[in-house]
């Protein structure tokens, strides 16, 4: 099974700043098979980010995905009050899909 | 517009099995595969299994296999999860996602989730 690591575990951060998560894969990932998903607490999770760089439908610009093999990075660009969540990175490359540990976005 | 509609909360004791349903509306479940996604209080996404319907197999993680069984009514576009042989570490919320036809995509839908407490 492919797994995925993220880090940093906790990203404190002002609003209006920018963050850099990042999602470190066990083996190579195609590009075309990996999304990021952000989870506000007491809510379900929403894709942001699928085949590396492809915003999901709503998902406003701050949010950029990159990457290739085993390296993915989701940048967001200003950091609004409503970012502040986790960010979880997955991979549909290979069955079974697995998930990243996440990344909690916090206010500093 | 794909909406997951999912059952509600469930307690069982330790030892029980629980089944969880999940209702599809705005596509036909036949042509969908359904994720099933676990979260413990507190931790992260979990991949439980899911289904495959180019080739109709259902596949799970293999922490689960021998413990979960997924299914469908497709004459309700319902899909269900059971999980047996439950112990207090399953208890979590339990979530069906689907990114639509293929079973490679990523999850552009997800039921509300259905949290399963296991307790004596």
């Amino acid at each position: 099974e492919v797994v995925l690591t993220q880090s940093p575990g906790t990203l404190s951060l002002s609003p209006g700043e920018r963050a850099t998560l990042s999602c470190r894969a066990s083996q190579s990932v195609s590009s075309r098979y990996l999304a990021w998903y952000q989870q506000r607490p007491g809510q379900t999770p929403r894709l942001l980010i699928y085949g590396t760089s492809s915003r999901a439908t709503g998902i406003p610009g701050r949010f950029s995905g990159s990457g290739s093999g085993t390296d993915f990075t989701l940048t967001i660009s200003r950091l609004e009050p409503e970012d502040f969540a986790v960010y979880y990175c997955q991979q549909y490359n290979r069955s079974p899909p697995t998930f990243g540990q996440g990344t909690k976005v916090e206010i500093k | 517009q794909v909406q997951l509609v999912q059952s509600g909360a469930e307690v069982k004791k330790p030892g029980a099995s629980v089944k969880v349903s999940c209702k599809v509306s705005g596509n036909i479940l036949s042509e969908m595969s359904i994720h099933w996604v676990r979260q413990a209080p507190g931790k992260g996404l979990e991949w439980m299994g899911g289904f495959d319907p180019e080739d109709g197999e259902t596949f799970s993680a293999q922490r689960f296999q021998g413990r979960v069984t997924m299914t469908e009514d497709t004459s309700t576009d319902t899909a269900y999860m059971e999980l047996s042989s439950l112990r207090s570490e399953d208890t979590a919320v339990y979530y069906c996602a689907t990114g639509g036809g293929s079973y490679y995509s990523p999850f552009d839908f997800w039921g509300r989730g259905t949290l399963v407490t296991v307790s004596s």
